[in-house]
């Protein structure tokens, strides 16, 4: 089932902060974010896990919360090199064979 | 290494013609994912491989889509008969498979499919 995100869409300027969300109605194993830039294939940025152990991005930060299945991404200080369309990925728990499935995406663009 | 491999990278056919897509994994990953890109529905998983054993293909639109991987290093998706609203990219990625940080999936640069 995919996971459902939002906004669909957000307009920065350089330097401010955005904030996307990503909800499931599963029970999650993980969460992964990965940002496409126009014509490019989706790159990974980071990895939670339930528990709280995680892997990624220097510079974005995500929170996972378990007992809701929802994750957020954190991008502050935006750069023009954020904009993209970022999807969140997410594994089921139960799934023993780490089956990840999108969502529909975040059409992100930073204005300088 | 030279990342997930995928061909052709644009391919313009008729309807109803057969169209295979086909895909290099990066050495050494147990795990293999098509999936389709669209506006309207996002990067959608197709079908989902492990060890080149299908796992869930609940994905799989119809009975026209099929995906095949008879090795470790290789991996098809055939659409027979194709129809205008095939159109999409489709994209391949594969991860180390399951464990707790090993499922980050790396993506081929996809195919741009255009049925007319």
């Amino acid at each position: 089932q995919q996971p459902v995100q939002s906004p669909q869409a957000v307009i920065l300027r350089e330097g401010e902060d955005a904030v996307i969300n990503c909800s499931s109605s599963k029970a999650l194993y993980s969460v992964h974010w990965y940002r496409q830039k126009h014509g490019e294939a989706p790159v990974f940025l980071m990895i939670l896990l339930k528990g709280g152990e995680q892997k990624g991005h220097e510079k974005i930060s995500a929170s996972f919360n378990e007992k809701k299945q929802q994750s957020s991404l954190y991008l502050t200080a935006s750069q023009l090199s954020y904009s993209g369309t970022y999807f969140c990925g997410t594994v089921e728990s139960g799934t023993s064979y780490g089956k990840l499935t999108f969502g529909q995406g975040t059409i992100l663009t930073v204005h300088p | 290494d030279a990342g997930v491999i995928q061909s052709p990278r644009h391919e313009v056919t008729e309807m109803g013609q057969e169209v295979t897509l086909r895909c290099k994994p990066i050495s050494g990953h147990n795990s293999l994912f098509w999936y389709r890109q669209t506006m309207m529905r996002g990067l959608e998983l197709l079908i989902y491989f492990n060890n080149n054993v299908p796992i869930d293909d609940s994905g799989m639109p119809e009975d026209r889509f099929s995906a095949k991987m008879p090795n470790a290093s290789f991996s098809t998706l055939k659409i027979q008969p194709s129809e205008p609203r095939d159109s999409a990219v489709y994209f391949c990625a594969s991860s180390l498979g399951p464990g707790p940080l090993n499922t980050e999936a790396f993506f081929g640069q996809g195919t741009r499919l255009t049925v007319v």
